[in-house]
């Protein structure tokens, strides 16, 4: 399987702030990569396909880029309904595996 | 807008299986590929497996063993059965849609919990 580590694991920023959360995939996933928005007790919501595409309806302060094995989000702007956990997720291969999180925390 | 949403028990004894389906609205599961997803308390997600329209699957290596997808076009449903539960497998299932290998929508989330 595909092991996926994100960094960092949790994030203290302010209202406005621009934060960056990378992604580094234990093998190379050409551009197969996606991100996810999830607050507490929710599904999680797509953000980005695709490494950079973004999903109809998100705000365009959210923007990914990478290639190969290093995959960055950036949120830029914070705004408050952007606290929540983040995750990568590989559909370069089965089985489809995600990173282990990145809480955005209010600093 | 395509709506999913999770239906089954949410105790299950240990030994016994689980059983869960997932009733699509807003669309039509006669397309894309339909997943299973889980995510045990405080912890990641977990890709279980998906199923395809035409009933093709795929299944995660560390499940295949005791687990059976289904799909039911004329109910715009489809299903999982997991056998021979532990207290490992509790966690908070969903079912999501991946049309490209992405999961762009998802039900709320049904938490099943394994305990005697």
């Amino acid at each position: 399987d595909i092991q996926m580590t994100q960094s960092p694991s949790s994030l203290s920023a302010s209202l406005g702030d621009r934060v960056t959360i990378t992604c580094r995939p234990s093998e190379v996933v050409s551009n197969y990569l996606n991100w996810y928005q999830q607050k507490p007790g929710k599904a999680p919501k797509l953000l980005i396909f695709r490494t950079s595409s973004l999903e109809g309806g998100v705000p365009s302060r959210f923007s990914a880029s990478g290639s190969g094995t290093e995959f960055t989000l950036t949120i830029s702007g914070l705004q408050p309904e952007d606290f929540a956990t983040y995750f990568c997720q590989q559909n370069y291969e089965l089985p489809h595996t995600f990173g282990q999180g990145t809480k955005l925390e209010f600093k | 807008q395509v709506q999913l949403q999770e239906s089954g028990p949410g105790l299950v004894r240990p030994s016994e299986t689980l059983s869960l389906t997932c009733t699509v609205s807003g669309g039509s599961v006669s397309a894309f590929y339909w997943s299973w997803l889980r995510q045990p308390p405080g912890k990641g997600l977990e890709w279980i497996g998906y199923i395809y329209h035409s009933g093709s699957s795929n299944y995660s290596p560390s499940l295949k063993s005791r687990l059976t997808m289904s799909i039911d076009t004329p109910k715009n449903q489809f299903s999982m059965t997991l056998t021979s539960v532990t207290a490992a497998d509790t966690a908070l299932y969903f079912c999501a849609r991946n049309p490209k290998g992405a999961y762009d929508f998802w039900g709320p989330g049904m938490l099943v919990t394994v305990s005697s």
